[in-house]
């Protein structure tokens, strides 16, 4: 089985700063995809950034980006200069490849950007 | 394009009940899936449908059923409504076929039930 491991509940970060949210994964099949979603207080999911575990380079998405160490089974997103916009809950998740569209979520980070 | 559609957006119900709750996927999106989501058990996959066929299923117990339509609209119902049954319940809808695990849930914005 599947499971997806965000050790941080909550975070804080300055304004214009960078910030990483940790993600762990667990899984023994070869073939997964990593995900991260963006959920603000209005309660929808929105989709940030895809790394996909054949995937040679790290993913990148505008300021977002994903620190993939397959070896160690981490997907770290990183927020470069952040924008009070950023302040929500952000979900690390993971698909394997016959899974169809079964997604496993972790917990959450819940980030706060301060002004 | 419109986005992933989710009626109503909240609803309260009182125990022994049942509730239907709707999702209109995005225009071409074929596969729908549903997930619960609760603050002590976080997301939780409920079950999945592709062209009207229920794919793949969560470990939640019998109460929970849906359907998919031929046009890919699909709904969830929840008979006998718990107090542990409220949460927020997400729809996302994807483009992608099985074995295909890039592209992302494209979710809606929810239906929060509240069963008192």
């Amino acid at each position: 089985a599947q499971k997806i491991t965000q050790t941080q509940p909550g975070m804080f970060v300055q304004e214009k700063e960078a910030v990483t949210l940790d993600c762990t994964y667990d899984t023994s099949d070869p073939s997964y995809g990593l995900f991260w979603y963006k959920q603000p207080s209005s309660g929808e999911m929105i989709f940030l950034i895809y790394q996909g575990s054949y995937d040679q380079q790290n993913a990148t998405e505008g300021r977002y980006s994903l620190n993939f160490q397959k070896a160690r089974k981490s997907a770290n997103l990183v927020i470069s200069a952040s924008q009070l916009g950023d302040s929500a809950m952000y979900f690390c998740a993971m698909r394997l490849s016959g899974g169809y569209q079964k997604v496993t979520f972790g917990t959450g980070t819940k980030l706060q950007v301060i002004p | 394009k419109a986005g992933v559609t989710q009626t109503p957006r909240y609803l309260i119900k009182t125990r022994g009940q049942q509730v239907t709750l709707s999702c209109s996927p995005i225009s071409g999106h074929r596969s729908v899936s549903w997930y619960q989501q609760t603050p002590g058990q976080g997301l939780q996959f409920l079950f999945e449908y592709f062209s009207e066929t229920q794919r793949n299923k969560g470990n939640f117990p019998g109460r929970f059923s849906g359907r998919q339509f031929s046009n890919s609209r699909s709904e969830m119902n929840v008979s006998t409504l718990e107090l542990g049954d409220s949460a927020l319940y997400l729809c996302a809808s994807s483009p992608t076929d099985r074995g295909v695990i890039a592209g992302e849930l494209f979710f809606g914005e929810g239906s929060r039930l509240t069963v008192l």
